[in-house]
This record gives structure tokens, C-alpha cells and sequence, in this order.
């Protein structure tokens, strides 16, 4: 069975950083690109970043790029979302994602999804 | 970027009724266009993707079609489970976009 779980998330001053983790488990966790989508509090979803499984290509939503950074640790399974210059409207629930569809190099839909990790940007 | 626009954004019905949510699209997504259920508290589930297909373990009540700009996603038969926000994502180009949102509640 697929597992993700995010861990990482809390309180944050604006302008500080985070790092968000997700595990993995039960698939091979090279073999799928990954992505992190947030939903800021009773608000819609929002697609920020997809990466690759053997790091091939990287995508950014703009409201995110320079600011943030994907990346994957393949041998441990992880995926992690660096994120820095945090403002208020980063304020959400972070998800990591699956992609569908296997070895694909440019990332598809979002199949299994983690439970989310909470990150609030507030003084 | 592509715009996806989903109505209604609530809608409300009796158990057994048909919803049907519509998504349009400011430009073609050709085919490639999702649907995701999230429950409260939930982190969304994908139930339909490339317009039409059905996840395994998706109920057949749910159904999607269309094509270029506009899709729909029809829920027949209501059950009380079905109470959900329905999002539709396409992946024709990056940025991937969400529409935002279909409330479905049981009158």
C-alpha cells in the first residue's frame, strides 16, 4: 500500500524558512515524479512544485519560484520542500503527491496524496 | 496560464438526484483534465482522470466527459458519502491549474 507522510510544518515568521519533508512507502519511490500542492485555510487547491523521479525536470508555480526548492533524496525515500522569504498568503496545508502515471518524466496527474503538514506564516 | 472555472460552486441535493458540475477552461486542455474528491479534514482523492476514466475502486455512478474547454463530472444516484468538494485539475500545461471548487451537500 502507498504511504506519504509529511512532517515539517508549524509556525513561522514572515520572511523566515522551512523545510518540509514527505516519506514514502510501498512503491519505488525513484520510479514516480512527486509534486507538493497547498490549500491555504477554507480556500481551493493550488499546484507549487513537481520534480521528477530521477530529478529530470523540475516545474515551479510563479507564486513560489525563487522562493522555494523541491527536491528528493531517492535512496531514503524523501521528498522536501525548502522554503524561504515565507509571506502570510503561504499560510496553508502542504501536500505531497504521487504522480500517476510511472516513470514519467514530465509529472501528470496527482494520485496518492499525504495527510498534509500545517505551516502558518505569522509574527 | 490556464484558467479553469467551475460552477456552480455549491450545489445541493437529495439523496438518489444526478449533480453534475461543469469546468471550463480559458484555453483547450485537449483531453487532459482530472477530477478529485476531498472530504473535510481530507486530503483530496483522485477519482477520474484524461477526462473520462475511472479510478479502480471509483463507484460507477461517477462520470466524466467533454473535451477542449469544457468537461463535466456527473454524479448519479447521490449517496450520502458523495458529500464531498469536487476540484478539476488540468495537466495540459504547466502551471497545472485547479478550478475552485464544487461544494455538494444532501438537501
Amino acid at each position: 500500500e502507498v504511504q506519504l507522510l509529511e512532517s515539517g510544518g508549524g509556525l513561522v515568521q514572515p520572511g523566515g524558512s522551512l523545510r518540509l519533508s514527505c516519506v514514502g512507502s510501498g512503491f519505488t519511490f525513484s520510479n514516480y515524479a512527486m509534486s507538493w500542492v497547498r490549500q491555504a485555510p477554507g480556500k481551493g487547491l493550488e499546484w507549487i512544485a513537481s520534480l521528477s523521479g530521477r530529478n529530470e525536470k523540475i516545474y515551479y508555480a510563479d507564486s513560489v519560484k525563487g522562493r522555494f526548492s523541491i527536491s528528493r533524496d531517492n535512496p531514503n525515500n524523501t521528498l522536501f520542500l525548502d522554503m524561504g522569504s515565507l509571506r502570510g498568503d503561504d499560510t496553508a496545508t502542504y501536500y505531497c503527491a504521487q504522480d500517476f502515471a510511472f516513470l514519467a518524466t514530465v509529472p501528470s496527474y496527482f494520485d496518492k496524496w499525504g495527510p498534509g503538514t500545517l505551516v502558518t506564516v505569522s509574527a | 496560464d490556464i484558467e479553469m472555472t467551475q460552477s456552480p460552486p455549491s450545489v445541493s441535493a437529495s439523496v438518489g438526484d444526478r449533480v453534475t458540475i461543469t469546468c471550463r477552461a480559458s484555453q483547450s486542455v485537449t483531453k487532459w483534465l482530472a477530477w478529485y474528491q476531498q472530504k473535510p479534514g481530507k486530503a483530496p482523492k483522485l477519482l477520474i482522470y484524461t477526462t473520462s476514466n475511472l479510478l479502480r475502486g471509483v463507484p460507477g455512478r461517477f462520470s466524466g466527459t467533454g473535451s477542449g474547454t469544457e468537461f463535466t463530472l456527473t454524479i448519479i444516484n447521490l449517496q450520502p458519502e458523495d458529500v464531498a468538494t469536487y476540484y478539476c485539475l488540468q495537466t495540459h500545461l504547466f502551471p497545472l491549474t485547479f478550478g475552485g471548487g464544487t461544494k455538494v451537500e444532501i438537501k
